[in-house]
């Protein structure tokens, strides 16, 4: 399968512990953004890289939340000390090209993160 | 604030009709829209898209219609099939504005009925 993969799909945890996913773009692309969608929504935009390079960050994004792309290749969302509004689904998409060209993003199936 | 609109939450189609999937835009620096299609415990897939130099592009079945003076676009479904039933977004970005990312609506539920 060459789509975009995220891991864990789901994942419990309790109020305040760290959590991290993980998301592996389709090959090629040099473009990454992580999306958080909660019920009745559609997804709301968090960030994004090219390459290795974080450019825009989500007001959304408070400091518990922190994203990286080492290598220009997989990313990292990690969220510290969660709170029970963290609970959502997070969405990874991937794309190429460059910010002129019309390329759509593909989304992997997302994380559902469940705060207890 | 909303800056992209789907205002009907649900629809419900007759197989084989057209279905026709409304958004309105507010902000006029999106120049580029997108549709996708998601089924539940599953991510958004891209069904089709359109940039604002154009005011229509077809892909088999699917037709994406863009009024730019109203803020306004449309997907049109036909014949509808009953594996289109899902929820569909609308999305827009402002490319040209260097701003790459996607602005989602809310989604509109569709039900295709046998």
């Amino acid at each position: 399968d060459t789509g975009v993969s995220q891991n864990p799909r789901h994942k419990i945890t309790k109020r305040g512990q760290n959590v991290t996913f993980r998301c592996d773009p389709i090959s090629e692309h040099n473009r990454l953004y992580w999306y958080r969608q909660t019920l009745g929504q559609g997804p709301e935009f968090l960030t994004y890289f090219q390459n290795e390079a974080q450019l825009e960050k989500s007001r959304l994004l408070s400091d518990r939340f922190s994203a990286e792309r080492p290598k220009g290749s997989f990313s990292t969302l990690e969220i510290q000390r969660t709170e029970q509004g963290d609970s959502a689904m997070y969405l990874c998409a991937s794309s190429s090209g460059t910010a002129y060209s019309n390329q759509p993003q593909h989304f992997g199936d997302g994380t559902r993160l469940s705060i207890l | 604030d909303q800056q992209v609109k789907q205002n009907s939450p649900s629809l419900s189609v007759q197989e084989g009709r057209i279905s026709i999937l409304n958004c309105d835009y507010t902000n006029s620096m999106f120049d580029y829209f997108l549709w996708y299609k998601k089924y539940p415990a599953e991510g958004p897939t891209f069904l089709i898209s359109i940039s604002s130099i154009k005011d229509k592009n077809e892909d088999g079945r699917f037709t994406v219609f863009l009024n730019k003076s109203a803020k306004h676009l449309s997907l049109h479904i036909v014949p509808s099939q009953p594996g289109d039933s899902a929820v569909y977004f609308c999305a827009a970005s402002a490319r040209m504005n260097r701003d790459d990312k996607i602005i989602f609506g809310k989604g509109t539920r569709l039900h295709i009925l046998p």
